[in-house]
C-alpha cells in the first residue's frame, strides 16, 4: 500500500475552506485514495474516495492530479464539529483490506 | 441500514485475564477487520475475516485471535492480557470484494483498559 505523508496539524476558523494535502509518491496503479475522519474515542468515518481528477460529495471534495502523487481533501466552510483527525490512505481495489493508517492530520477549528 | 456495532463499549480487566470483544457488521457485509488504536502506535491492523476464514493478518502476537460466524458476526479474543493491550479496539466491515475499492466502515470501538 502507498505510504502517505500529511501535515501533523492544521488550524482554521469557522466558515473557512480547509484544504489538506496528502503526498503518496509510490502509489500503485490500482490504489484508490481514501480519506477518513476520526473524532476522539470513535471509529474512523469514511469521507470520500477517488482515483483521479475530482470527486465531490455532500461532505467534501477530493482533488487528485494526473500524476496521482498527491491528493487534496477540501472541506468547504468548516464548523467547530469538523475538528477531528483526518487520515489519507491508499487503498487497493483487489484483495487487500488491511488499511495502513499514518499519523493523520489533526484539524482544529476555532470560532 | 444499521451501522457496525461493537460490544461492550468499555471494559476493564487485569493483567493475565482474557477478554472477548464482539462485532456485528453492516447487514450484507461479509468482511470484518479488526484494528487496535493506541496513542503511541496509532491505528494498527490486527486481522480480517471473510466468510468465516481469516484472510489477512497483521503483526500481532498469537495472544490475539479472532473468529467469524456464519452470520458474519465476529469476535476477537485476547489472552493473558498485558498492560500494553490497553487500547481502543475497532471493528470495520465491508462488502468484501465489490469494485472499484472496498470501503471499510468502522464501528464505535471497544475501549479496553488493563490494570
Amino acid at each position: 500500500l502507498a505510504k502517505t505523508t500529511q501535515p501533523i496539524s492544521m488550524d482554521s476558523y469557522e466558515g473557512q475552506e480547509v484544504n489538506i494535502t496528502c503526498s503518496h509518491n509510490n502509489i500503485a496503479t490500482n490504489d484508490y485514495i481514501t480519506w477518513y475522519q476520526q473524532f476522539p474515542s470513535q471509529g474512523p468515518r469514511f469521507i470520500i474516495q477517488g482515483y483521479k481528477t475530482k470527486v465531490t460529495n455532500e461532505v467534501a471534495s477530493l482533488f487528485i492530479p494526473a500524476d496521482r502523487k498527491s491528493s487534496t481533501l477540501s472541506l468547504p466552510r468548516v464548523s467547530l464539529s469538523d475538528t477531528a483527525v483526518y487520515y489519507c490512505l491508499g487503498e487497493r481495489d483487489t484483495g487487500r483490506r488491511a488499511l495502513t493508517f499514518g499519523s493523520g492530520t489533526r484539524l482544529q477549528v476555532q470560532p | 441500514k444499521a451501522g457496525v456495532t461493537q460490544t461492550p463499549r468499555y471494559l476493564i480487566k487485569t493483567r493475565g485475564q482474557q477478554v472477548t470483544l464482539s462485532c456485528s457488521p453492516i447487514s450484507g457485509h461479509r468482511s470484518v477487520s479488526w484494528y487496535q488504536q493506541t496513542p503511541g502506535q496509532g491505528l494498527q491492523f490486527l486481522f480480517e475475516y471473510f466468510s468465516e476464514t481469516q484472510r489477512n493478518k497483521g503483526n500481532f502476537p498469537g495472544r490475539f485471535s479472532g473468529r467469524q460466524f456464519s452470520n458474519s458476526r465476529s469476535e476477537m479474543n485476547v489472552s493473558t492480557l498485558e498492560l500494553g493491550d490497553s487500547a481502543l479496539y475497532l471493528c470495520a466491515s465491508s462488502d468484501g470484494g465489490r469494485a472499484p475499492a472496498d470501503t471499510q466502515y468502522f464501528g464505535p470501538g471497544t475501549r479496553l483498559t488493563v490494570l
